[in-house]
């Protein structure tokens, strides 16, 4: 059965720091997906990962997969309050019918 | 700018009455999907189509809830009889493939 575990599951910061949200999932895939959720809005896509080793970045955003250790990262630089959010990933199992989403990670960005 | 449309925005009902959320996903796309958002529960899948034939509904309760692809252009999810549980914001989502999806606006369900 394919897992996805997101951690942390919250996190609050303060502008300027650097961090990273970790996205672990259970079986082989190879394509990797993060999403944004603002407070009270719907979600919206950040990264499309379709290889290992693939990195995507926008902004002080970037994400990257390592299908081998079956780990995705979200890093974020010089974190501002606009970041602010709930981060998801999601992940497309061998079969390709299936998609699993991580809990989310919330995220605060405190001036 | 192509996008995912939900109606209603907001549906306020009693409990035992039946309610109808609709969607349109965007044209081309041939994987929609249901989601049900709680603080409690998190995003949860209801069901998945996948050129209008349901892939995966395992997520969604059967003996109240159903969905249905009518035509390319309208996908819609019932509840009947509704109950103070199903309350919710129910999102639709549409893509070209499996994991690259456009959520809708969601719709806030209160069930009283």
């Amino acid at each position: 059965e394919l897992k996805v575990e997101q951690n942390p599951l919250f996190l609050s910061m303060q502008e300027g720091k650097n961090y990273t949200i970790y996205c672990n999932y259970s079986t082989t895939s190879d394509r990797l997906y993060w999403y944004r959720q603002d407070p009270g809005k719907s979600l919206e896509s950040l990264f499309v990962l379709l290889s290992n080793g693939a990195v995507k970045q926008e902004g002080r955003l970037m994400a990257s997969l390592d299908t081998k250790a079956r780990l995705s990262t979200l890093h974020i630089t010089a974190a501002v309050h606009d970041l602010s959010a709930t981060y998801f990933c999601a992940v497309v199992g061998d079969s390709n019918y299936q998609l699993i989403w991580g809990a989310g990670t919330k995220l605060i960005i405190k001036p | 700018d192509a996008r995912v449309t939900q109606t209603p925005r907001d549906k306020v009902t009693e409990m035992g009455q039946e309610v109808t959320m609709r969607c349109q996903p965007i044209l081309g796309h041939n994987t929609v999907f249901w989601y049900r958002q709680t603080m409690m529960q998190g995003l949860e899948l209801l069901a998945y189509f996948r050129n209008r034939a349901p892939l995966d509904d395992s997520g969604m309760p059967k003996d109240r809830f159903s969905a249905e692809m009518p035509d390319a252009t309208l996908a819609t999810l019932k509840i009947q009889p509704s109950e103070p549980r199903d309350s919710a914001v129910y999102f639709c989502a549409s893509g070209p493939s499996i994991g690259e999806q456009y959520f809708g606006p969601g719709t806030r369900l209160t069930v009283t």
